[in-house]
């Protein structure tokens, strides 16, 4: 049973430039998270995805965008990149019709120079 | 909307000793309240919730008591050992259609062989 999975692990950009991270969730898990993590500071949600459309959102700019896909795997754009989104990127799976727990998987490591 | 503080922001043990961390929400609609506890470089994992019908649990070492008219809970491990050491992060969310999770700063716990 595959845990949640992203893609890529580490990715390196400069400023301006847009990027595209990937995450498949866990196996018979529909809905998808993002969330942001600064070095030394807890994870902070973006956004939220259930059924292809963005259900929730946090306190992030329109830069930050979102898709879902109809096997329930999610896409995090990023465009106009700022030295500032430098940070870890987890992506986090549950089930509509669950309990509430959120699995995590690995995260991206994004560095914008 | 919700608000989590986590105290202390570190915490050190000799092993064999007790550890507890705090934290304290804003939001009294929010209902369950997971632990994560992550590693360097790893990824956030889930080792104990909360929801607030029940005011205590415990799995193994590990418990976590609820106090829904002061809005705080706190994590307590006992008999520490050496793998407890990691960042520890409480969260606290409203566990309804989409569980935005709010997360504390985190409490770096470090156990003394």
């Amino acid at each position: 049973d595959a845990g949640v999975t992203q893609s890529p692990t580490h990715l390196i950009k400069t400023r301006g430039q847009q990027v595209t991270l990937r995450c498949s969730p866990k196996s018979g898990h529909d809905t998808v998270s993002w969330y942001q993590q600064a070095l030394g500071q807890g994870p902070q949600f973006i956004f939220q995805y259930y059924e292809e459309e963005e259900r929730q959102r946090g306190n992030f700019p329109d830069r930050f965008s979102g898709h879902q896909f109809p096997n329930y795997s999610s896409e995090l754009n990023v465009n106009a990149l700022l030295l500032g989104d430098s940070a870890l990127y987890l992506c986090a799976s549950d089930s509509a019709g669950g309990v509430g727990e959120q699995f995590f998987g690995p995260g991206t490591r994004l560095t914008v120079l | 909307g919700e608000n989590v503080e986590q105290h202390p922001s570190t915490l050190s043990v000799q092993e064999g000793d007790s550890a507890v961390i705090k934290c304290t929400y804003s939001d009294s609609a929010s209902n369950y309240f997971p632990w994560y506890k992550q590693e360097l470089g790893k990824r956030p994992q889930l080792i104990i919730d909360i929801r607030s019908n029940v005011g205590e649990k415990k799995d193994q070492r590990i418990a976590v008591t609820l106090n829904k008219t002061a809005k705080h809970f706190s994590l307590h491990i006992t008999e520490t050992q050496p793998e407890d050491s990691a960042v520890y992060f409480c969260a606290a969310t409203y566990n309804n259609a989409g569980n935005m999770l709010t997360f504390g700063g985190g409490t770096r716990l470090m156990v003394k062989p």
